[in-house]
């Protein structure tokens, strides 16, 4: 039969417009949270990371904001550029049986309007 | 570049053929992993190795069979594989268990 990928939700922003991902995690003992970028043929790019015991983290045209309360991390991106183009996936750390195991997003697609 | 590579970049296997990839660190980390990145699935965990050690095996079925000589070699013995086992397999590192995690480019499988 036909093979169906993984349906990524789609952002379409404007060239020098702020991009904002959001991702939704599981887990509220989750204390350790990572932000990565994966472009066509590479594999996933570290962007920044946050712990929980932080409500933002600010880097070089990216902010990373946490919301334990709802569980919600979201990444701000400033004056998007086309090589921002690229899937972008949060990630979280759950902490379960003392083992360190990243649990990963389906990802985001973000696309950059020239 | 992150500091991980991967070889093969792209293989093509038969069901009975038997290949290995491979991934190696310059980073001076000491925390290895794999991982199977699919169309149909997030990015799933499939190994850990700290310290040579591995601590981590996540339900993988024994046709992958990872080896990890030191900390910055990291392979990943394949033999009798499934269609379905076709996808990118990516290697990370990190220097301790609990860090960021820096990934290769990945090895594109195609079983056939």
């Amino acid at each position: 039969g036909e093979s169906v990928g993984l349906h990524l939700p789609t952002l379409s922003v404007q060239e020098g417009d702020n991009s904002i991902i959001n991702c939704a995690y599981s887990n509220s003992a989750s204390d350790y949270f990572i932000w990565y970028k994966q472009e066509s043929g590479k594999g996933p790019q570290f962007i920044i990371d946050i712990r929980s015991n932080m409500d933002k983290r600010q880097g070089q045209r990216v902010t990373v904001l946490l919301n334990k309360t709802v569980k919600h991390l979201s990444l701000q991106i400033a004056a998007t550029q086309p090589g921002d183009s690229a899937v972008y996936f949060c990630a979280e750390n759950p902490r379960m049986d003392s083992s360190y195991k990243l649990i990963f997003g389906s990802g985001t697609r973000l696309l950059v309007r020239p | 570049e992150t500091g991980v590579t991967q070889t093969p970049r792209h293989l093509v296997m038969g069901m009975t053929n038997k290949k290995s990839l491979k991934c190696e660190q310059h980073l001076g980390h000491n925390a290895m992993y794999w991982y199977k990145q699919s169309a149909k699935k997030p990015l799933e965990l499939m190994f850990v190795y700290n310290f040579k050690e591995q601590t981590e095996n996540n339900s993988v079925p024994s046709r992958f069979s990872p080896e990890c000589p030191n900390s910055s070699h990291l392979f990943l013995h394949l033999h009798t594989l499934q269609p379905e086992d076709s996808a990118l397999y990516l290697c990370a590192s990190s220097l301790y268990v609990g860090n960021e995690q820096y990934f290769g480019p990945g090895t594109r499988l195609t079983v056939t």
